[in-house]
């Protein structure tokens, strides 16, 4: 069984940094096309970032220059490194694993980035 | 950049059908997928592909495209259909992600 499981989440101030984390089981990071996928409060899904299997990597342009997104091989686990936090990067964070077909097969069950003063 | 267009809610009855369209410049180029949200839960794959159905999703889902138009259909509605529903594209030339604004499904 497929399981993503992310953690880091947490209330940051504006202009701070956060680190997410996002560890598989069932399920190779590496061999596959990872995204950070987010949800604001009431709003609909934002695609972040994505790294493929060869080790490229794309960004959203409102996250581009801020975010970075990573994976460890030893630990199959993928991460995002967020700094330049604003308010408007308030949201769920999940995590989404796809398979080769362009869309998300898995997905975790998030993690709430609160950005707030 | 890549954008994909949907009607923010749709309304069915009781084991009608219910069409969700997603609209976007040569879709059908654009691998579309589509997926349900309900509320406090992930979104779960019910289409990838235009028409493919992941394992494990009903068969009353499925997915249509005519060029500039992907169409999520699901027939017979049932009450537990009722959630928002997400078009997504992958544009091959930017290898960037797309979703849809997403449409809510109000099965009355």
């Amino acid at each position: 069984e497929v399981q993503l499981v992310e953690s880091g989440g947490g209330l940051v101030q504006p202009g701070g940094s956060l680190r997410l984390s996002c560890a598989a089981s069932g399920f190779t990071v590496s061999s596959n096309y990872m995204s950070w996928v987010r949800q604001g409060p009431g709003k609909g899904l934002e695609w972040v970032s994505v790294i493929y299997s060869g080790g490229s990597t794309k960004y959203a342009e409102s996250v581009k220059g801020r975010f970075t997104i990573s994976r460890d091989k030893s630990k199959n686990t993928l991460h995002l490194q967020m700094n330049s936090l604003r308010p408007e990067d308030t949201a769920v964070y999940y995590c989404a694993g796809d398979l080769g077909t362009h869309s998300f097969d898995y997905w975790g069950q998030g993690t709430l980035v609160t950005v707030s003063s | 950049s890549y954008e994909v267009t949907q009607p923010p809610s749709v309304s069915v009855s009781p084991g009608q059908t219910a069409s969700i369209p997603c609209s976007g410049d040569k879709l059908g180029d654009y691998y579309p997928s589509w997926y349900q949200q309900k509320p406090g839960q992930s979104p779960v794959l019910v289409i990838y592909q235009d028409t493919k159905r992941p394992s494990g999703i009903p068969e009353r889902f499925s997915g249509s495209n005519s060029g500039n138009t992907a169409t999520l259909t699901i027939s017979g509605t049932q009450a537990m259909d009722e959630a928002d529903y997400y078009c997504q594209a992958w544009d091959s030339s930017t290898a960037l992600y797309v979703f849809g604004t997403g449409t809510k499904v109000t099965v009355l």
